[in-house]
């Protein structure tokens, strides 16, 4: 199984909705991503888990946090969100080894948010 | 520090033409460099990838050879199809770190065949 999966694939929340991204995979990654994707751009990077912790968050608003509840899982925990906030969520995993080297990451297919 | 240039789009090419999409990159010692492919409505998906200098990366049909000496990892395919339609973005990945380090994407580029 070489595959990420997310859900929902498709969100329309509120300026005061509470909702979660929620994302998967079982290739025994024990490295996992969240990414933005605003239209024509390349994604951004958000937040990094290695071994279920927290290793890196790029200063990203605490309106959005995330959470790793076991290896294979990875949550994107969503409240009081802006219209600009709108974009597609991509989720990716990878090894994690402590030298580079060919550990490619594997992308989800997104989960398009729009924020009214 | 680490950046990756790739040609301006959009790329619009008729079927069967030969493509190239050109990427340099700036980084310090040997980057694993990439090309991932977006599809219209979906996420990324890995389409090739070399590790270290002279290295070729194929897949589908596409290639390109990492040129350490020339900084680029440019993006060639012999004969392109309706089907390629997509965005290509050309990344890189530091060396030195672990593997779960920051991914450094290009802008991307926008190809669109025509039949």
């Amino acid at each position: 199984d070489t595959e990420v999966t997310q859900t929902p694939k498709h969100l329309v929340m509120g300026m005061t909705n509470k909702k979660s991204l929620k994302c998967e995979q079982h290739m025994g990654h024990r490295a996992m991503y969240w990414y933005k994707q605003k239209a024509k751009k390349p994604p951004e990077l958000m937040f990094v888990y290695s071994y279920e912790k927290l290793s890196i968050n790029e200063s990203v608003p605490s309106r959005f946090s995330p959470e790793c509840p076991n290896s294979s899982l990875l949550n994107l925990h969503l409240h009081a969100l802006q219209p600009e906030d709108s974009a597609l969520y991509l989720c990716a995993s990878s090894r994690w080894e402590m030298t580079s080297g060919d550990n490619e990451q594997f992308f989800g297919p997104g989960t398009r948010l729009t924020v009214l | 520090g680490n950046s990756v240039t790739q040609m301006e789009g959009p790329v619009t090419l008729s079927e069967e033409a030969f493509l190239t999409i050109n990427c340099t990159y700036t980084a310090t010692g040997y980057p694993s460099l990439f090309w991932y492919v977006q599809y219209p409505g979906e996420g990324l998906q890995l389409l090739l990838k070399a590790t270290k200098a002279d290295d070729k990366g194929s897949n589908k049909g596409f290639e390109a050879t990492y040129r350490k000496e020339t900084t680029s990892f440019h993006l060639e395919k012999g004969s392109v199809q309706v089907s390629d339609s997509a965005v290509y973005f050309c990344a890189l990945r530091p060396p030195g770190y672990s593997s779960a380090s920051k991914i450094i994407f290009g802008s991307g580029t926008r190809l669109s065949i025509r039949p």
